[in-house]
Protein backbone atom coordinates (compact mmCIF):
# COMPACT_ATOMS: atom_id res chain seq x y z
CA UNK A 1 0.00 0.00 0.00
CA UNK A 2 1.06 3.74 -0.58
CA UNK A 3 2.14 5.55 2.22
CA UNK A 4 2.77 9.32 2.53
CA UNK A 5 5.15 10.58 4.98
CA UNK A 6 5.74 13.87 6.51
CA UNK A 7 8.68 13.68 8.98
CA UNK A 8 8.01 17.16 9.89
CA UNK A 9 5.02 18.11 12.26
CA UNK A 10 5.94 21.66 12.57
CA UNK A 11 7.63 24.44 10.78
CA UNK A 12 8.02 28.05 11.22
CA UNK A 13 9.06 30.96 8.45
CA UNK A 14 9.52 34.85 9.02
CA UNK A 15 7.35 36.71 6.71
CA UNK A 16 9.10 37.37 2.92
CA UNK A 17 11.37 34.26 3.69
CA UNK A 18 11.17 30.99 2.15
CA UNK A 19 10.46 28.07 3.47
CA UNK A 20 10.64 24.41 2.50
CA UNK A 21 8.46 21.66 3.22
CA UNK A 22 9.20 18.18 3.20
CA UNK A 23 7.51 14.84 1.77
CA UNK A 24 8.29 11.16 0.44
CA UNK A 25 5.98 8.64 -0.30
CA UNK A 26 6.53 4.75 -0.85
CA UNK A 27 5.10 2.89 -3.89
CA UNK A 28 6.10 0.33 -6.35
CA UNK A 29 4.01 1.96 -9.04
CA UNK A 30 5.33 4.22 -12.28
CA UNK A 31 2.50 6.78 -12.65
CA UNK A 32 0.31 8.85 -10.17
CA UNK A 33 -0.13 11.72 -8.94
CA UNK A 34 1.32 14.02 -5.97
CA UNK A 35 -0.27 16.96 -4.64
CA UNK A 36 0.07 19.37 -1.61
CA UNK A 37 -3.48 20.41 0.28
CA UNK A 38 -3.17 23.73 2.12
CA UNK A 39 -6.06 23.48 5.46
CA UNK A 40 -6.44 26.86 7.27
CA UNK A 41 -7.69 27.41 10.67
CA UNK A 42 -11.14 26.98 9.18
CA UNK A 43 -10.22 23.94 7.98
CA UNK A 44 -11.11 23.93 4.52
CA UNK A 45 -8.68 21.68 1.96
CA UNK A 46 -7.35 24.05 -0.57
CA UNK A 47 -5.57 22.77 -3.26
CA UNK A 48 -2.39 24.36 -3.72
CA UNK A 49 0.03 22.41 -6.21
CA UNK A 50 -0.31 19.36 -8.35
CA UNK A 51 2.71 17.24 -10.05
CA UNK A 52 2.21 14.41 -12.43
CA UNK A 53 4.36 11.57 -11.78
CA UNK A 54 5.57 11.34 -15.86
CA UNK A 55 6.51 14.91 -16.13
CA UNK A 56 9.77 15.58 -14.96
CA UNK A 57 9.84 19.23 -14.58
CA UNK A 58 8.52 20.56 -11.32
CA UNK A 59 5.31 22.70 -10.93
CA UNK A 60 5.11 25.76 -10.05
CA UNK A 61 1.94 27.71 -9.36
CA UNK A 62 3.01 31.63 -8.29
CA UNK A 63 5.04 31.29 -5.46
CA UNK A 64 4.25 27.97 -4.41
CA UNK A 65 6.73 25.22 -6.44
CA UNK A 66 8.28 21.83 -6.21
CA UNK A 67 10.90 20.12 -6.15
CA UNK A 68 10.05 15.80 -7.08
CA UNK A 69 12.50 13.39 -6.93
CA UNK A 70 11.11 10.34 -8.89
CA UNK A 71 13.92 7.89 -7.77
CA UNK A 72 14.30 9.04 -4.45
CA UNK A 73 10.38 9.35 -4.23
CA UNK A 74 10.65 12.58 -2.80
CA UNK A 75 7.83 16.07 -3.08
CA UNK A 76 9.38 18.99 -1.22
CA UNK A 77 7.05 22.14 -1.36
CA UNK A 78 8.82 25.57 -1.64
CA UNK A 79 7.24 28.64 -0.49
CA UNK A 80 8.26 31.49 -1.32
CA UNK A 81 8.16 35.16 0.16
CA UNK A 82 5.89 33.90 2.90
CA UNK A 83 2.84 35.69 3.71
CA UNK A 84 0.97 35.64 6.78
CA UNK A 85 -2.48 34.18 4.94
CA UNK A 86 0.53 31.11 4.34
CA UNK A 87 0.24 29.92 7.88
CA UNK A 88 -1.42 26.71 7.76
CA UNK A 89 -1.58 23.04 8.12
CA UNK A 90 -0.07 21.57 4.64
CA UNK A 91 -1.13 18.24 4.01
CA UNK A 92 1.17 16.14 1.31
CA UNK A 93 -0.94 13.71 -0.68
CA UNK A 94 -0.41 10.51 -3.18
CA UNK A 95 -2.87 9.55 -5.79
CA UNK A 96 -2.72 6.22 -7.59
CA UNK A 97 -3.37 5.83 -11.05
CA UNK A 98 -5.38 2.37 -10.59
CA UNK A 99 -8.99 2.84 -10.80
CA UNK A 100 -10.08 0.58 -8.01
CA UNK A 101 -7.62 1.86 -5.87
CA UNK A 102 -6.67 6.09 -6.45
CA UNK A 103 -8.29 7.71 -3.03
CA UNK A 104 -6.34 9.96 -1.61
CA UNK A 105 -3.52 9.33 0.75
CA UNK A 106 -3.13 12.26 2.87
CA UNK A 107 0.37 12.57 5.34
CA UNK A 108 0.12 13.34 8.68
CA UNK A 109 0.74 17.26 8.23
CA UNK A 110 2.99 20.11 8.92
CA UNK A 111 2.27 22.89 10.53
CA UNK A 112 3.20 26.35 9.35
CA UNK A 113 4.04 29.47 11.61
CA UNK A 114 4.51 32.35 9.66
CA UNK A 115 6.52 35.18 12.24
CA UNK A 116 5.75 38.83 11.20
CA UNK B 1 -17.35 29.58 -9.32
CA UNK B 2 -19.56 27.15 -7.39
CA UNK B 3 -18.11 24.91 -5.18
CA UNK B 4 -18.94 21.20 -3.68
CA UNK B 5 -21.90 22.32 -0.66
CA UNK B 6 -22.06 20.08 2.40
CA UNK B 7 -24.59 20.86 5.18
CA UNK B 8 -25.17 21.00 7.96
CA UNK B 9 -21.92 22.65 8.74
CA UNK B 10 -22.38 21.56 12.15
CA UNK B 11 -24.33 18.83 14.07
CA UNK B 12 -24.47 17.18 17.65
CA UNK B 13 -25.62 14.05 18.34
CA UNK B 14 -25.86 11.84 21.15
CA UNK B 15 -24.18 8.23 21.62
CA UNK B 16 -26.12 5.87 19.57
CA UNK B 17 -28.09 8.15 17.46
CA UNK B 18 -28.27 8.67 14.17
CA UNK B 19 -26.69 11.15 11.60
CA UNK B 20 -27.20 12.28 7.75
CA UNK B 21 -24.85 14.14 6.26
CA UNK B 22 -25.43 15.45 2.77
CA UNK B 23 -23.30 16.51 0.02
CA UNK B 24 -23.92 18.63 -3.08
CA UNK B 25 -20.97 18.33 -5.75
CA UNK B 26 -19.63 20.62 -7.79
CA UNK B 27 -21.72 21.03 -11.08
CA UNK B 28 -21.00 17.94 -13.18
CA UNK B 29 -18.80 16.59 -11.44
CA UNK B 30 -19.89 12.90 -10.88
CA UNK B 31 -17.66 11.70 -8.43
CA UNK B 32 -17.70 11.68 -4.96
CA UNK B 33 -16.05 11.40 -2.17
CA UNK B 34 -16.07 10.91 1.58
CA UNK B 35 -13.61 11.41 4.58
CA UNK B 36 -13.20 11.94 7.63
CA UNK B 37 -10.65 14.00 9.26
CA UNK B 38 -10.30 13.17 13.80
CA UNK B 39 -8.61 16.11 15.85
CA UNK B 40 -5.15 16.40 14.98
CA UNK B 41 -4.94 14.26 12.04
CA UNK B 42 -5.00 13.54 8.51
CA UNK B 43 -8.02 12.72 6.40
CA UNK B 44 -8.82 9.03 5.71
CA UNK B 45 -10.75 8.11 2.96
CA UNK B 46 -13.83 6.84 3.14
CA UNK B 47 -15.81 5.46 0.48
CA UNK B 48 -16.47 6.97 -3.19
CA UNK B 49 -19.09 6.97 -6.06
CA UNK B 50 -18.74 7.10 -9.56
CA UNK B 51 -22.06 8.11 -11.66
CA UNK B 52 -24.01 6.50 -8.69
CA UNK B 53 -22.10 3.39 -8.11
CA UNK B 54 -19.90 2.78 -5.16
CA UNK B 55 -16.29 2.54 -6.52
CA UNK B 56 -13.86 2.37 -3.72
CA UNK B 57 -13.88 1.62 -0.34
CA UNK B 58 -11.93 3.04 2.13
CA UNK B 59 -11.92 2.85 6.07
CA UNK B 60 -15.79 2.79 6.61
CA UNK B 61 -17.29 1.42 9.26
CA UNK B 62 -20.31 -0.97 8.99
CA UNK B 63 -22.10 1.35 10.97
CA UNK B 64 -22.22 3.78 8.18
CA UNK B 65 -23.67 3.68 4.77
CA UNK B 66 -23.32 6.00 2.02
CA UNK B 67 -24.89 6.73 -1.61
CA UNK B 68 -24.85 8.91 -4.76
CA UNK B 69 -28.62 10.00 -6.10
CA UNK B 70 -29.51 10.90 -9.32
CA UNK B 71 -28.83 14.12 -9.13
CA UNK B 72 -25.09 13.40 -8.16
CA UNK B 73 -25.79 14.91 -4.77
CA UNK B 74 -24.52 11.90 -1.96
CA UNK B 75 -25.62 11.03 1.63
CA UNK B 76 -23.63 9.54 4.21
CA UNK B 77 -25.57 8.04 6.74
CA UNK B 78 -24.00 7.11 10.28
CA UNK B 79 -25.91 4.96 12.95
CA UNK B 80 -25.13 4.31 16.36
CA UNK B 81 -22.66 7.07 16.66
CA UNK B 82 -20.05 6.85 19.30
CA UNK B 83 -17.54 9.14 20.69
CA UNK B 84 -15.17 8.16 18.07
CA UNK B 85 -17.30 9.11 15.45
CA UNK B 86 -16.70 12.85 16.29
CA UNK B 87 -14.51 14.30 13.46
CA UNK B 88 -14.53 16.67 10.48
CA UNK B 89 -16.05 15.19 7.31
CA UNK B 90 -15.64 16.36 4.03
CA UNK B 91 -17.06 15.60 0.61
CA UNK B 92 -14.76 16.45 -2.20
CA UNK B 93 -15.39 16.12 -5.87
CA UNK B 94 -13.87 15.35 -8.98
CA UNK B 95 -15.15 14.89 -12.87
CA UNK B 96 -14.86 11.25 -13.14
CA UNK B 97 -12.67 8.76 -11.56
CA UNK B 98 -9.53 9.75 -13.61
CA UNK B 99 -6.74 10.17 -10.94
CA UNK B 100 -5.25 12.95 -12.86
CA UNK B 101 -8.36 14.86 -12.28
CA UNK B 102 -8.55 17.75 -9.57
CA UNK B 103 -10.72 16.57 -6.36
CA UNK B 104 -12.02 19.79 -5.28
CA UNK B 105 -13.07 19.68 -0.95
CA UNK B 106 -16.16 20.93 0.47
CA UNK B 107 -15.52 23.16 3.83
CA UNK B 108 -16.56 19.89 5.74
CA UNK B 109 -19.45 19.23 8.38
CA UNK B 110 -18.67 19.16 11.92
CA UNK B 111 -20.25 16.04 13.74
CA UNK B 112 -19.68 16.10 17.40
CA UNK B 113 -21.33 13.24 19.68
CA UNK B 114 -21.87 13.35 23.23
Amino acid sequence: AQTVTQSQPEMSVQEAETVTLSCTYDTSESDYYLFWYKQPPSRQMILVIRQEAYKQQNATENRFSVNFQKAAKSFSLKISDSQLGDAAMYFCAYRSEIVDNNDMRFGAGTRLTVKP
Amino acid sequence: AAGVIQSPRHLIKEKRETATLKCYPIPRHDTVYWYQQGPGQDPQFLISFYEKMQSDKGSIPDRFSAQQFSDYHSELNMSSLELGDSALYFCASSLTWFSGNTIYFGEGSWLTVV
